[in-house]
């Protein structure tokens, strides 16, 4: 069965330093990947997507993804971050006409 | 676009009794809509998929007598939690796929904002 793996269930940086949210995704033959956040009492808001085409991703908020076949992974980046970046962020996974499967989260702090 | 709301956002219900969860999707047609489950600090739990028109499929380990799931429309899905007990306190997230490829959104689930359950 297809796993979504995301190292680090916390992270923090200090506001203005580099993001980096890690994922790997399990299965043989690339999924379609997705990198979600969401805010404390909110669903969750896709911030970009991966299916076909450019490994590098660009999604709202100054995020960016880069899908990496070679090490099954899909990390989630911002040059600069912002208090506003607290939050839980979600990689999932989702092979064609199959559900999607999410990794367990990871909860960024933003550190004045 | 690709909006899709809950309502409630919040109830509080007695033990025993039922509660009705509305997902809508506001400006796409949803072929698909999903239920989840999160408990705090956790991820996702798939309760079960529904497409218009058909019965239900639960994830294993849900009750489908419990958990009724109604999806009676393109841009309406129902959940009813039938007599609720405290256990069933939980965040309930719905999402809903497009199925015409056109917009190039069918591979993406959009969520709703959340519904927060309380049984007391």
């Amino acid at each position: 069965a297809q796993s979504v793996t995301q190292l680090g269930s916390h992270v923090s940086v200090s506001e203005g330093a580099l993001v980096l949210l890690r994922c790997n995704y399990s299965s043989s033959v690339p999924p379609y990947l997705f990198w979600y956040v969401q805010y404390p009492n909110q669903g969750l808001q896709l911030l970009l997507k991966y299916t076909t085409g450019a490994t590098l991703v660009k999604g709202i908020n100054g995020f960016e993804a880069e899908f990496k076949k070679s090490e099954t992974s899909f990390h989630l980046t911002k040059p600069s971050a912002h208090m506003s970046d607290a939050a839980e962020y979600f990689c999932a996974a989702r092979k064609q006409g199959q559900n999607f499967v999410f990794g367990p989260g990871t909860r960024l702090s933003v550190l004045p | 676009g690709a909006v899709v709301s809950q309502h409630p956002s919040w109830v509080i219900c007695k033990s025993g009794t039922s509660v009705k969860i509305e997902c809508r999707s506001l400006d796409f047609q949803a072929t698909t809509m999903f239920w989840y489950r999160q408990f705090p600090k956790q991820s996702l739990m798939l309760m079960a998929t529904s497409n218009e028109g058909s019965k239900a499929t639960y994830e294993q380990g849900v009750e489908k007598d419990k958990f009724l799931i109604n999806h009676a429309s393109l841009t309406l899905s129902t959940l009813t939690v039938t007599s609720a007990h405290p256990e069933d306190s939980s965040f309930y997230i719905c999402s809903a796929s497009e199925g015409a490829r056109l917009t190039g959104r069918a591979d993406t689930q959009y969520f709703g904002p959340g519904t927060r359950l309380t049984v007391l």
